[in-house]
């Protein structure tokens, strides 16, 4: 079991961009979360998927970001144009109930 | 109001001592469950162990163990003969709505940072 794949690990870009973070969950695993941590406001889940469908994106911070999961084993979290604030480090996790299991993270800085 | 909270922003612990760190919890579900996670320097988010709100025992995996205060509303997390690769931030969470199958949800704390000293 390889775990929650996230890509990329690193990415810097320059504020405009876009930004595309994407997700291999754990196969079997009906449950996909998207969560933002940085400093200053802690772990935050910005969407969840269940059977690829997206159940809450209350947490989503603004238009500019939106999430995607065109099938179980593929998620992909978007940010067009991306802004220096939306510098953070984005997990994926996935869980079949109620343990979650986290990907490595992707650390985003936008300059 | 908070519903998950460390009130420990960094604790102290000598190798191969005990250590407890402390969540308290906020909800107005029956049915709920708290986690710990570990999250290393290296920035992944490590699950250590897990206590369901009808669990009559408390829960424990290997050095780690969960102080279960239901009518407290605490589940503190205890951590025997610390190694020097505890070293690390440790969030609660908490998942609420277990029963109904329609929350998912899972809140953090703040966290609280770990180093265990020689």
């Amino acid at each position: 079991d390889a775990g929650v794949i996230q890509s990329p690990r690193h990415e810097v870009t320059e504020m405009g961009q876009e930004v595309t973070l994407r997700c291999k969950p754990i196969s079997g695993h009906d449950y996909l979360f998207w969560y933002r941590q940085t400093m200053m406001r802690g772990l935050e889940l910005l969407i969840y998927f269940n059977n690829n469908v997206p159940i809450d994106d209350s947490g989503m911070p603004e238009d500019r970001f939106s999430a995607k999961m065109p099938n179980a084993s593929f998620s992909t979290l978007k940010i067009q144009p991306s802004e220096p604030r939306d510098s953070a480090v984005y997990f994926c996790a996935s869980s079949p109930r109620a343990r979650r299991t986290f990907g490595a993270g992707s650390r985003l800085t936008v300059l | 109001a908070q519903k998950i909270t460390q009130t420990q922003p960094g604790m102290f612990v000598q190798e191969k001592e005990a250590v407890t760190l402390d969540c308290t919890y906020d909800t107005s579900d029956q049915s709920y469950g708290l986690f710990w996670y570990k999250q290393p320097s290296s920035g992944e988010m490590i699950f250590l162990i897990y206590q369901g709100s009808y669990d009559e025992q408390n829960a424990t995996e290997g050095r780690y163990s969960l102080n279960f205060q239901k009518a407290r509303k605490s589940a503190n997390l205890v951590i025997s003969a610390s190694q020097l690769g505890d070293s690390a931030m440790y969030f609660c969470a908490m998942r609420e709505g277990l029963r109904t199958g329609t929350a998912s949800k899972l809140t953090f704390g703040t966290g609280t940072r770990l180093q265990v000293t020689l």
